[in-house]
């Protein structure tokens, strides 16, 4: 079966660093998708790692180790604004089709 | 250049009904997917199309059921509505590019079923 593992809530304070941790067990593996999606909204696309290792853009970093099935997202300097619910997605094959986790929700403090 | 709009927003049916949802891709964007998305759990997905054919089909039954466009826009169907199918219904569009290379979708605000 297809499956992803990552916590399913997370608290942080405002301006600290935060990682979210994600494990994988798919049939098939052409990378790791990162989506935030805000309370009634719509998921948006954060990051997207196809090789091992880091990618870095502004404030959001997300790495990734096929050898391992594992992957996080590092947010720094946190805003408030960044409470919202954090997807690792697995893009399985040339399709777009994505296998998603069941989320984390990242709950900042003042 | 517009984003993905989905219509309606929220919608109420009722057991064994039948309900179609409206997708407009994001402009040049020749390819759209549907996710259904229950209450705390992360987008399942439901079938892709791409130039007017479904090219990909995730594990729901036969009485889901889209279309495509010649524009790309989009409609889900689903028949013989249950209870479990109430949920929020995503569309997504990509370009042949950033989604191939990046895996970058984009999403609409979705379209909220509830089934009584």
């Amino acid at each position: 079966g297809q499956s992803l593992e990552q916590p399913s809530e997370v608290t942080a304070v405002e301006g600290a660093i935060v990682q979210i941790n994600c494990t994988y067990q798919t049939s098939g593996f052409y990378g790791l998708s990162w989506y935030q999606q805000h309370d009634g909204g719509a998921p948006t696309f954060l990051s997207y790692n196809a090789l091992d290792g880091l990618e870095e853009t502004g404030r959001f970093s997300s790495f990734l180790s096929r050898s391992d099935s594992y992957g996080y997202l590092l947010l720094q300097e946190l805003q408030m604004k960044d409470s919202a619910s954090y997807f690792c997605a697995v893009k399985r094959d040339s399709n777009y089709q994505l296998i998603w986790g069941a989320g984390t929700k990242l709950i900042i403090k003042p | 250049e517009t984003g993905v709009t989905q219509s309606p927003t929220h919608l109420i049916k009722t057991r064994g009904q039948q309900v179609t949802l409206r997708c407009s891709s994001q402009s040049g964007h020749n390819t759209v997917s549907w996710y259904q998305q229950a209450l705390g759990q992360g987008p399942q997905f439901i079938f892709q199309y791409y130039r007017e054919e479904e090219n990909g089909r995730g594990n729901f039954p036969p009485r889901f059921s889209g279309l495509q466009f010649p524009n790309y826009s989009s409609e889900l169907n689903v028949n013989a509505l249950e209870l479990d199918d109430s949920a929020l219904y995503l569309c997504a569009s990509s370009d042949p590019l950033a989604g191939g290379l990046h895996g970058e979708l984009f999403f609409g605000e979705g379209s909220r079923l509830t089934v009584l």
